[in-house]
């Protein structure tokens, strides 16, 4: 009964691969969220959907597509991977979009 | 832009002591204050809250109080524990319908 769930947990990857990762939230939320760690912790804001509906797209290469099938998931798909891609990928969600949000346990990237 | 500017870390404290993580921020308007943890290997938490100057956000034993006049919000705990070692965010929330801005967290290590 996890809240916010993200598959997988760590992902090692060559360059120029295609990845995906999947996140999905049962806590009946509208909105949620990609953000990136960075090795340093730093955490910035990737995109957020509203039911459905993508209303943040930060700066990121066009590589990087999410996609939100239903309000409950949200997957990350990155094409040609990077060196600089490597970092842990945090899935997100919230019910008012009032800054209290849920996440879940990161999803380690490591691309070689 | 806005943005959120923490103390850098590693802050390292002996169990019981006094603990204070310095957060200031820089935004226009009156953005809501958060501060989240990040324990080991999990996602973030919500660890306490201030919508409004003058608000004091707190939660197991952890206190922050909204500055307006001097544009801070940082975190104090009277006694901290070995438990509470984690990774700690200050956090900023423009407005609903934005995302959460980040400081670059401070990471706390406290000893028996």
């Amino acid at each position: 009964d996890t809240a916010v769930s993200q598959t997988p947990k760590y992902l090692v990857t060559q360059m120029g691969n295609d990845k995906s990762i999947k996140c999905e939230q049962n806590l009946g939320h509208d909105t949620m969220y990609w953000y990136k760690q960075d090795s340093k912790k730093f955490l910035k804001i990737m995109f957020s959907y509203n039911n459905k509906e993508l209303i943040i797209n930060e700066t990121v290469p066009n590589r990087f597509s999410p996609k939100s099938p239903d309000k409950a998931h949200l997957n990350l798909h990155i094409n040609s991977l990077e060196l600089g891609d490597s970092a842990v990928y945090f899935c997100a969600s919230s019910q008012d979009q009032a800054g209290k949000a849920f996440f879940g346990q990161g999803t380690r990237l490591t691309v070689v | 832009g806005n943005s959120v500017t923490q103390m850098e870390g590693p802050v390292t404290l002996s169990e019981e002591a006094f603990l204070t993580i310095n957060c200031t921020y820089t935004a226009t308007g009156y953005p809501s204050l958060f501060w989240y943890v990040q324990y080991p290997g999990e996602g973030l938490q919500l660890l306490l809250k201030a919508t409004k100057a003058d608000d004091k956000g707190s939660n197991k034993g952890f206190e922050a109080t909204y500055r307006k006049e001097t544009t801070s919000f940082h975190l104090e705990k009277g006694s901290v524990q070995v438990s509470d070692s984690a990774v700690y965010f200050c956090a900023l929330l423009k407005q609903a319908g934005t995302a959460l801005i980040f400081g670059k967290g401070t990471t706390l290590s406290v000893s028996s």
